[in-house]
């Protein structure tokens, strides 16, 4: 099997610029995709296939990937983002589903 | 609207079983492919299992095969979890999710609000 790696933690000041992390071999060959988790709630997809946006999603979460690592970069973080953000993907397999360890991030 | 409710959940003994439903609404269930992914007590989220749209392909993690078996009543619109031979491990929140599977891709575009499982340790 494969597996996805995520920083535990990232901070990030109000209003600034931050950048999750999403690391794994699979990446190469599957697209990834991103969630929003805040505490006591279900995960909300944020980012779809890499780069794609669903409806409703502000326009400041945006994706991209190069290699073996993904990126979901959120520009002018507002305080309601403070949250979990989880990625996944297929494993290489292809049959499996797998998700990163989550990062959580923090807004000061 | 698409909803995902979910149910069947409750506290069960080790070795003990428990069958989980999922009722959908607001899109073609028979459409999609659905999954179930669980998230254990202040832990990340795991990828539990996935049914083909006719329920003619199934695919488990590892650490269920074999124990947990998914499956779909169409007519019902709903998606089930059949979990036996119960673990402390298993403990989790159980989200049941509606998919779309690309073959370079999957992802998970609607979520329920999970029902809890508790197998004591």
């Amino acid at each position: 099997s494969s597996e996805l790696t995520q920083d535990p933690a990232v901070s990030v000041a109000l209003g600034q610029t931050v950048r999750i992390t999403c690391q794994g071999d699979s990446l190469r060959d599957y697209y990834v995709s991103w969630y929003q988790q805040k505490p006591g709630q279900a995960p909300t997809l944020v980012i779809y296939a890499k780069t794609n946006r669903p409806s409703g999603i502000p326009h400041r979460f945006s994706g991209s990937s190069s290699g073996d690592t993904a990126s979901l970069t959120i520009s002018g973080a507002q305080a309601e983002d403070e949250a979990d953000y989880y990625c996944n993907s297929r494993d290489s397999s292809g049959d499996h589903v797998i998700f990163g360890g989550g990062t959580k991030l923090t807004v000061l | 609207e698409v909803q995902l409710v979910e149910s069947g959940g409750g506290l069960v003994q080790p070795g003990g079983s428990l069958r989980l439903s999922c009722a959908a609404s607001g899109f073609i269930f028979r459409s999609y492919w659905m999954s179930w992914v669980r998230q254990a007590p202040g832990k990340g989220l795991e990828w539990v299992a996935s049914i083909k749209e006719d329920g003619s392909q199934k695919n488990y993690v590892d650490s269920v095969m074999g124990r947990f078996t998914i499956s779909r009543d169409n007519a019902r619109n709903s998606l089930y979890l059949q979990m036996n031979s119960l673990r402390a491990e298993d403990t989790a929140i159980y989200y049941c999710t509606r998919d779309i599977v690309l073959a370079t891709a999957i992802w998970f575009d609607y979520w329920g609000q999970g029902t809890l499982v508790t197998v004591p340790s």
